[in-house]
């Protein structure tokens, strides 16, 4: 199975500040790579799929990056609603993996 | 407004079953993939199984391999995930999601279904 690492689990942010999230595939995914947002009680949020594509109605402040195994997830100027938790995932090769979350907090 | 719709979680015994339903409105669920992903309580996301959009093709983690059956009905908009011999490790919030047309990501999920598998 491909091991998704992502960094950091957690960080304290402010609203205005710039977030940087990453994620490494244990082995070369292409650009098979998703990032969603969850927040508790809420369904979760694909914000980029492929990994720099963004989703529909997704606020162009999130961005994403990266390709073989190294990506990154930023969010340019953070806001009240995008405290959450955020998770890459690769669907590169079946079991589709998830990495073990970032939870952005103040 | 598309959407889906999870139902039949709760509360059962380890070694017990349970089938969970994901009804869906609002597009053509026929041409879709469709997922099952569960979150533990204070855990992150993990993927469970798919199913292709015509039931021809199923897969699952290695985790429930064996134990849990995902199946559809298209005619009537539903999806299926047949949970037996049920550990205490498969206590979670269930989420059935919907793979997008062209591209391999999770476009749209339900509001998940609580599983407490007890003794």
């Amino acid at each position: 199975d491909i091991q998704m690492t992502q960094s950091p689990s957690s960080l304290s942010a402010s609203v205005g500040d710039r977030v940087t999230i990453t994620c490494r595939a244990s082995q070369t995914i292409a650009t098979y790579l998703n990032w969603y947002q969850h927040r508790p009680g809420i369904a979760p949020k694909l914000l980029i799929y492929a990994a720099s594509t963004l989703q529909s109605g997704v606020p162009s402040r999130f961005s994403g990056s990266g390709s073989g195994t190294d990506f990154t997830l930023t969010i340019s100027r953070l806001q009240p609603e995008d405290f959450a938790s955020y998770y890459c995932q690769q669907t590169y090769s079946t079991p589709w993996t998830f990495g073990r979350g970032t939870k952005v907090e103040v | 407004e598309a959407q889906l719709v999870e139902s039949g979680g709760g509360l059962v015994q380890t070694g017990g079953s349970l089938r969970l339903s994901c009804t869906v409105s609002g597009f053509t669920f026929s041409s879709h993939w469709m997922h099952w992903v569960r979150q533990a309580p204070g855990k992150g996301l993990v993927w469970v199984s798919r199913i292709h959009s015509d039931g021809s093709r199923t897969t699952y983690a290695d985790s429930v391999k064996g134990r849990f059956t995902i199946s559809r009905d298209n005619a009537k908009n539903t999806l299926f995930l047949e949970m037996n011999s049920l550990r205490a490790e498969d206590t979670a919030v269930y989420y059935c999601a919907r793979d997008g047309l062209n591209f391999r990501a999770f476009d749209m999920w339900g509001q998940g279904t609580m599983v407490t598998v007890s003794s």
